[in-house]
Parts: structure tokens; sequence; C-alpha cells
């Protein structure tokens, strides 16, 4: 069936640090795969997606690209701030919206 | 704007009271789904519906049901909550089930306390 591994966390940044989350997945078909967010206290908030190879999302400085050939969807971004400490969740679409674990990342100033 | 809200945002219950939680939304999306969420885990699917039609997760417990209404509403209702059920709990919709790169739209959840 469809999965998403996701990089443990925590993850810890100074502010301004480039980030990196690590996502691959497990699927049949040609699933979408989207980042969600998490803020304290909050629902999950879209972040950015992509549906087909070679695409990448963006949002926010955030962005990801679609690698069919390493099954990958790795979140980056260039400079981290406080503002971005939330847990975020690779997620992909088949029938069903598969979650990865979630990565904490904490961004200290 | 259009959304998706729950109510309460934060719930205290007795152990074996039921308890019901609300969603609704003005998106219009065909598909409502029930999330269980504990600790920043990912979230758990618990049911969904797609129009009308229900569909339980193989390993939902029984002590979990559903209704939805009409299009706007859908409720989650815990017969007798237990210790194991404090969690936070997500309602999401989608226009469709599943592919097509279609989102699900989360609101701010419940999160529910067993006293």
């Amino acid at each position: 069936g469809n999965s998403v591994t996701q990089m443990e966390g925590p993850v810890t940044l100074s502010e301004e640090a480039f980030l990196t989350i690590n996502c691959t997945y497990t699927a049949t078909g040609y699933p979408s795969l989207f980042w969600y967010v998490q803020y304290p206290g909050e629902g999950l908030q879209l972040l950015l997606k992509a549906t087909k190879a070679d695409d990448k999302g963006s949002n926010k400085g955030f962005e990801a690209t679609y690698r069919k050939e390493t099954t990958s969807f790795h979140l980056e971004k260039g400079s981290v701030q406080v503002s971005d400490s939330a847990v975020y969740f690779c997620a992909l679409s088949g029938d069903d919206m598969r979650f990865g674990a979630g990565t904490r990342l904490t961004v200290k100033p | 704007d259009a959304m998706v809200i729950q109510n309460p945002r934060y719930q205290v219950t007795q152990f074996g009271k039921p308890v019901t939680l609300s969603c609704s939304q003005t998106l219009n999306h065909n598909v409502m789904y029930w999330y269980q969420q504990k600790s920043s885990q990912a979230p758990k699917l618990l049911f969904h519906y797609y129009d009308k039609d229900f569909n339980n997760e193989a390993d939902t417990p029984d002590n979990f049901q559903s209704r939805r209404p009409n299009t706007s509403f859908c409720f989650l209702d815990i017969r007798s909550p237990g210790l194991g059920d404090a969690a936070m709990y997500l309602c999401a919709t989608s226009i469709i089930r599943g592919g097509s790169g279609q989102p699900q739209h989360f609101g701010d959840g419940t999160r529910l306390s067993i006293l």
C-alpha cells in the first residue's frame, strides 16, 4: 500500500539557517504529494503540493520537488525564521491521504 | 473566507460520559473526514463521508460514531469516552476523495480532555 517515510525530528536550527526535511514515499500509480504545516494548537495547513513528476511546489519560501526517480519530496527553505517553528507533515494522496509521522522544527533566534 | 470550523476548540468530559464534537464547512465540499491526532503524531483517519455515504476505517473503535445531517455539518460522537480517547480531533474536507491533486482542508481541531 501507499506510505510515506519522513525524516525524524526534532530539528533545531538557528534563524537564517538552511532547512531540509526529507520525505520519501512508496506508492502505486501517480499520487499527488503535499506538505502540511501544523502550528501549536492549530489544525493542519496546506503548505505546498505537487501533482506530477518534476513539479515543484513552493510557498512562503518553502520548496519541494516531486522526484519520481528517487521517490522523494524533500522540503527545503533557504533561510528559516522563528515563525517557521511548527510540525511539518509530508503526505501523499491516493485513495486516501497518507501522512508521514511529522517533523518538529524549532528555530531559535 | 470559506473555511472549516470546529466547535468547541477545547472540550472536557468525564470518563464514560458521551460527548459530541461538531464541524461545519462553507467550502461545499463533498467529502468530510474525522481524524484523531495524539501528541503531534500523524493524524489517524477515523472515518469519512462522501456525500451521505459513510465509510468507517477498519480499526476505528465502535465507540466512535459520526453523523452528517447535511452537506455543511458533520458530527463526531464518542459514546463512552475512555482516558485513551484524549486527543486532538481534526475535521477536514475535500472536493473529492483521493487523487487529482486535491488537498484536504482542515479545521483548527477540538482538543478533548477526559477527567
